[in-house]
């Protein structure tokens, strides 16, 4: 079945570091890729989204690349900020079995600090 | 726009007893997905339904059950309370049952089975 790998946390960093949170996933077919984000106490946000191959989904500064060759969509930030402490879930969205079913990986807490 | 909202926010249940959650989906979204999330782990899928039909469903037992209404709001019903029952429950819609479309995700309810 379909499945999502992320690097375990926590992982903190000083902020303007660089983040790299990676993620691959296995699946049949070619699946629609995300990474939600939940702050403490929250549901999850969607970040950003990728819908096939070589696409690049943005949004407020993150970036993630949809790589076949690799089954990989790592998420990454230029320059962290103390507010994107969160937990950040890569998910994929099946073809197969109807509907759009979310398979999750386990999150990755990320801690930023001044 | 409304987003997804649930109800209630925190509940506490007996092992044994039952209970049922709450979604009103995001306006204009046809899809309702459930969704449990234990302490430190990603969310998993545990039904979807599609102009109120099951469409889809994880590997949860019988004793979970859920309903769709005319306005695309959900519950979710859970009999027979056992103790790794606990955790948040996420409700979500999108707008069609397409693996294209991200998921929009209401705030849970934190069910704690004593």
């Amino acid at each position: 079945g379909d499945s999502v790998t992320q690097m375990e946390g926590p992982v903190t960093l000083s902020e303007e570091a660089f983040l790299t949170i990676n993620c691959t996933y296995t699946a049949t077919g070619y699946p629609s890729l995300f990474w939600y984000v939940q702050y403490p106490g929250e549901g999850l946000q969607l970040l950003l989204k990728a819908t096939k191959a070589d696409d690049k989904g943005s949004n407020k500064g993150f970036e993630a690349t949809y790589r076949k060759e690799t089954t990989s969509f790592h998420l990454e930030k230029g320059s962290v900020q103390v507010s994107d402490s969160a937990v950040y879930f890569c998910a994929l969205s099946g073809v197969t079995g109807g509907g759009n079913k979310l398979t999750f990986g386990t999150g990755t807490q990320l801690k930023v600090e001044l | 726009e409304t987003g997804v909202t649930q109800s209630p926010t925190h509940l506490i249940k007996t092992r044994g007893q039952q209970v049922t959650l709450r979604c009103s989906s995001q306006s204009g979204h046809n899809t309702v997905s459930w969704y449990q999330q234990a302490l430190g782990q990603g969310p998993q899928f545990i039904f979807q339904y599609y102009r109120e039909e099951e469409n889809g469903r994880g590997n949860f037992p019988p004793r979970f059950s859920g309903l769709q209404f005319p306005n695309y709001s959900s519950e979710l019903n859970v009999n027979a309370l056992e103790l790794d029952d606990s955790a948040l429950y996420l409700c979500a819609s999108s707008p069609r049952t397409s693996s294209y479309n991200e998921q929009f995700f209401g705030p849970g309810t934190r069910l704690t089975v004593l």
